[in-house]
């Protein structure tokens, strides 16, 4: 148990629907990053969260993507307008070394 | 992006054979971590380096951080099945400001005959 927990851990959609993720870290951890896994590749940073401030967002996290984290806890990241190519595991760490389980994303 | 060059890509061997495995950077990094990872589940952290040369173990797992900051190796000792999974290395480099974002090996996915 990692204590970093995801919901849904499964999300089926179909293509041009808005899906919503969310991530409850460990509560006293003020770090919080996001990344995105494909098959066969390692995970791929996203964007990063101190405390509520968002401070970095990689060039991958195109503008139908939203991450929020409005108290400094638990963060949730949005896809508009889903397209097939978001299909990917989403998956939330904190103080970057402990990851969740991660929300499987299947846009058919 | 920057990713970290993993070897072997995959391994079969028996049960009871050591395993090695290693990542290499064309960058210095000050932080190499090493994860275990299950079929749809997240990464789950195994050993943690913060210092070149330093060498840690973690039951029947042992990682080092290399000298030159450029690479790592994990070892795992005397294998069981449940040993099953793909293996990442990721690792920091050192930048400005507070974000300590990974880079990611491809990982090593490593198979246990009974």
């Amino acid at each position: 148990d990692t204590g970093v927990s995801q919901d849904p851990r499964h999300k089926i959609t179909k293509r041009g629907q808005n899906v919503t993720f969310r991530c409850d870290p460990i509560s006293e951890h003020n770090r919080l990053y996001w990344y995105r896994q494909t098959l066969g590749q390692g995970p791929e940073f996203l964007t990063y969260f101190q405390n509520e401030a968002q401070l970095e967002k990689s060039r991958l996290l195109s503008d139908r993507f939203s991450a929020e984290r409005p108290k400094g806890s638990f963060s949730t990241l949005e896809i508009q307008r889903t397209e097939q190519g978001d299909s990917a595991m989403y998956l939330c760490a904190d103080e970057e070394a402990f990851f969740g389980q991660g929300t499987r994303l299947t846009v058919v | 992006g920057q990713q970290l060059n993993q070897s072997p890509q995959s391994m079969f061997i028996q049960e009871g054979e050591d395993v090695s495995m290693n990542c290499t950077s064309s960058s210095i990094f000050n932080t190499w971590l090493w994860y275990k990872q299950d079929p749809g589940e997240g990464p789950v952290l195994l050993i943690a380096l913060y210092k070149a040369g330093e060498l840690t173990s973690n039951g029947r797992l042992t990682a080092q951080f290399g000298i030159t900051r450029k690479d790592s190796f994990l070892n795992i000792s005397a294998s069981i099945p449940s040993d099953v999974g793909i293996y990442f290395c990721a690792g920091q480099s050192p930048r400005p400001g507070n974000n300590r974002k990974l880079i990611w090996g491809l990982g090593t996915s490593l198979a246990v005959n009974p």
